[in-house]
């Protein structure tokens, strides 16, 4: 069993201000995805990084894939209410045949106006 | 923009019972998941699914579980005598194209709540 371990589990921040959730393990994987849930509906994917060390920006959102490929972040600029949910990593498993992905318990980010 | 649906939103069966929970997969992809998420806890794979077979199955999907596609829109996951521990949320999934390629995605559906009693 791949282990993904989330932190924090729950952050509550003011509009306007920054944040970094973090997605370690001491597995390798072939790559990680970033998902984004709402109460009552399924994951909704937000990024997937590949390539060691890769950074990828989805506007206010920059997410880093770690350098051996075991670990990640996200990072939100100027936080927003509309950001606030249920932030979910998830690893694909580099023995797995059809992309069995390892999720992560999740960050909860509540973003104050 | 294409998405999975799933039915029912919320099925309530007596333990013991057969439940049929259904998923309809994008119209173009080609590989099928189901995962479930048990209230507070993480999001777990339970089956993986190419070409009419069970490519991967994990622990939790014993003699109890099956999948099928009976046809060439639904896909269907059937748990045979639920269980007081099989209520969860269940996730179906599709992707275009699979593993060994990373940087496919695979998308889901909203879930069916599954309730045991």
């Amino acid at each position: 069993t791949q282990l993904l371990e989330q932190s924090p589990q729950f952050l509550s921040i003011q509009e306007g201000e920054n944040l970094t959730v973090y997605c370690n393990s001491s597995s390798v994987f072939s790559s990680l995805q970033w998902y984004r849930q709402e109460p009552g509906e399924g994951p909704v994917l937000l990024v997937t990084v590949v390539t060691g060390g890769e950074v990828k920006k989805l506007k206010r959102l920059t997410f880093q894939f770690g350098d051996a490929r075991k670990d990640s972040s996200l990072h939100i600029t100027a936080a927003q209410p509309g950001d606030t949910g249920l932030y979910l990593c998830a690893g694909l498993d580099r023995g797995s045949t059809l992309g069995r992905l390892y999720f992560g318990r999740g960050t909860q980010l509540t973003v104050w106006p | 923009e294409p998405e999975v649906t799933q039915t029912p939103s919320h099925q309530v069966t007596q333990m013991g019972q057969e439940v049929i929970l259904r998923c309809v997969p994008i119209s173009n992809h080609l590989y099928f998941y189901w995962y479930r998420q048990i209230l507070g806890q993480k999001v777990e794979f339970l089956v993986s699914f190419y070409n009419n077979e069970i490519s991967e199955k994990s622990e939790i999907f014993d003699d109890q579980f099956s999948v099928e596609r009976p046809d060439g829109s639904n896909f269907t996951l059937k748990i045979r005598s639920t269980k007081l521990e099989d209520s969860a949320m269940y996730f179906c999934a599709s992707s275009e194209v699979s593993a060994p390629t990373p940087n496919q995605p695979q998308h889901f559906g909203d879930g069916t709540r599954l309730s045991i009693l």
